[in-house]
This record gives structure tokens, sequence and C-alpha cells, in this order.
């Protein structure tokens, strides 16, 4: 069974960097959309973007300038990375297996990790 | 504001059907498969109905899910307290080359 696992700061200061390392166990890798989707309090979900194993990306325009998501094999993780962070980047932060089959579907998703953005 | 339009909220009593929409365009919906979640309180989403209608192993018949055009819908039979959770629709869009997501159905067991 696969498990997903994130882990980071809960608080980041304005301006700088969020970082966040999702841990894969139970299974491999290879062959999936590694992704992150971001839930601001009280409102819906959202694409960050994905890692394909391969090591291409796909993210999500309105963050593109500021994120970049890579992946290490080796260690079965892969992390996000979302520069000059500001108030509305206060979120929870999952991870989640993206899989394509007749379409791109996220499952399993891991439990989350509040990431507050304040000085 | 979310691509994809879902109605905030959503009720019915134990035992009754509920259907929860998801409306969006031809760059999405009209394109793609869509996919269901179930947001739990307190908990991650969890995937619920994928490629339109199919459910994963787990998941009761109770959940059923449809396609047609630019629209989808998630009907929900024989209503238990349990269903009381949040409901996402979810795609991807060829405008933005990526998944998106409806904003949520916030379903209440009477």
């Amino acid at each position: 069974q696969v498990q997903l696992q994130e882990s980071g700061p809960g608080l980041v200061k304005p301006s700088e960097t969020l970082s966040l390392i999702c841990t894969v166990s139970g299974g491999s890798l290879t062959g999936f959309h590694w992704s992150w989707i971001r839930q601001s309090p009280g409102k819906g979900l959202e694409s960050v973007g994905y890692v394909y194993s391969s090591g291409s990306t796909n993210y999500n325009p309105s963050l593109r300038s500021r994120v970049t998501i890579s992946i290490d094999a080796s260690k079965h993780q892969f992390s996000l990375r979302l520069n000059s962070v500001t108030a509305a980047d206060t979120a929870i932060y999952y991870c989640a297996r993206g899989q394509y089959y007749f379409g791109l579907r996220f499952d399993p998703w891991g439990q989350g990790t509040l990431v507050t953005v304040s000085s | 504001q979310s691509v994809l339009t879902q109605p905030p909220s959503a009720s019915g009593t134990p035992g009754q059907r509920v259907t929860i929409s998801c409306s969006g365009g031809s760059s999405n919906i009209g394109r793609n498969p869509v996919n269901w979640y179930q947001q739990l309180p307190g908990a991650a989403p969890k995937l619920l109905i994928y490629t339109n209608d199919q459910r994963p192993s787990g998941v009761p018949d109770r959940f059923s899910g449809s396609k047609s055009g630019t629209s989808a819908s998630l009907a929900i039979s024989g209503l238990q307290s349990e269903d009381e959770a949040d409901y996402f629709c979810a795609t991807e869009d060829a405008n933005l080359h990526g998944p998106v997501f409806g904003g949520g159905t916030e379903l209440t067991v009477l």
C-alpha cells in the first residue's frame, strides 16, 4: 500500500522560500506524476504542479515563475520549492500520486501539512 | 474563483438520494474525464470516482458518477451520516495545461 508523508517547516516568513518534501513508501516512483496540491483555509483545491518520474515537470501557470518541483528516486522523495511567498500562499499542502489512465487522477494523498506565511 | 463550478452546499436526510453538479467548459470537462474526491472533516481528499463513472475498490456502489457534455454529476444514494463531507470534482484543462478542481460542495446529512 503506497503511502505519502509531507515534511517541512510550518511557518515561513514573507518573501522567503517555502520548502517541502514528500516521502513515498510502499511502492515505486516509476511511471507516476508526483504532485503537490494546496488548499487555502476554508477554500478549494489548487494544483501547484507535478513531476513525472523521468523528471519532467508541469506547473500551475499562476505559480510557474516561483515554483520548482523535483524528484529524488534514490531517496523515494520528491520536493516542492516556492519562492517569494506571501500570505496568499498560506495553505495546507498535500502531496499525491498522479496516474494517467483515461485522464489524470490523484490517489493516494498524503495527510497534508499546514504552511503559514507570516512574519 | 475555480475553473469548475460546483454548488457550495447540498443536503439530504438519511436514505435519500442527492446529486452534486460540476459545470465546466469545452477546454476541460468537454474533452477530458472527470474525477471526484471526498474530503471528510479534518482529513485529506480521497479518490471517490475516476474516469467519469468508475469506482476504486472499496468505494460503495451507493456512489456513482456521470458526465454529459461540459457537465458532470456525482450521485449518492441511500445517504448515510458518514457521507457528510466536502466533495470536489476535477479534470484537466487544455488551456491551462494541467489539473483543475471545482470549488467543492459541502454535503450535510440532516
